[in-house]
């Protein structure tokens, strides 16, 4: 079975300029998501899509970021203007369900490594 | 502030010793999962606890899950150089929709 796919990989930017990030999750996965792990951190959920909807955009720096999953499938993340704290790794994850419980296992893509100059 | 903190943020043991790292939080969480993540790669789940006072095995990981659901540990027997990651802790809270991360304890087993 394929696993979440991310792309690109690396990606290095001057401040102000912007980046866009894709990802594919594994097939039939109707819960996708996006955390933003920085260096020495733990990872914090972004947004989190149900389908082609968002569930939760709680922490996404909506001035900045965007996102989107259209025909509910692939995904990406945009970020516009980036600044110098933006550098860290982005990593996409997909769930068979929504709700986190024991049976609804949650995987990552390898990530997104994005340094803003 | 951190909803789960893990201790040690580091640590460095030789292979064959045996180490306990530790995840806390003054929230009672519904679930709680760990992961391991190597350099370059995202998180891989271990195991998922969800009864209080659980205690799970993986051949020489053993996870446990508090009484009161606040805390959990992760107890690794006779550790192998490939235990090498960063071990990260997430629970789950209320309706449980999405997880929220530690910081992480940053594991180095040297041969």
């Amino acid at each position: 079975e394929a696993g979440v796919a991310q792309s690109p990989r690396y990606k290095i930017i001057e401040k102000r300029q912007s980046v866009a990030f894709w990802c594919n999750p594994i097939s039939g996965h109707a819960t996708l998501y996006w955390y933003q792990q920085i260096l020495g951190q733990g990872p914090k959920l972004l947004i989190q899509f149900q389908n082609n909807g968002v569930v939760d955009d709680s922490q996404l720096p909506k001035d900045r970021f965007s996102a989107e999953r259209l025909k509910g499938v692939d995904s990406t993340l945009k970020i516009q203007p980036a600044k110098l704290e933006d550098s860290a790794v982005y990593l996409c994850a997909s769930s068979l369900e929504r709700q986190f419980f024991s049976g609804n296992t949650i995987y990552f893509g390898e990530g997104s490594w994005l340094t803003v100059v | 502030t951190q909803l789960l903190e893990q201790s040690p943020q580091f640590l460095s043991i030789q292979e064959g010793e045996n180490l306990t790292v530790y995840c806390n939080s003054s929230s009672v969480f519904s679930s709680l999962q760990w992961y391991r993540q190597e350099p370059g790669e995202g998180p891989v789940l271990l195991v998922t606890v969800v009864t209080g006072g659980e205690v799970k095995k993986l051949k020489r990981l053993t996870f446990q899950f508090g009484d009161a659901r606040k805390d959990s540990s992760l107890h690794i027997t006779a550790a192998q150089p490939g235990d090498t990651g960063l071990y990260l802790c997430a629970g789950g809270l209320g309706s449980a929709r999405q997880l929220t991360f530690g910081s992480g304890t940053q594991l180095t087993v040297l041969p």
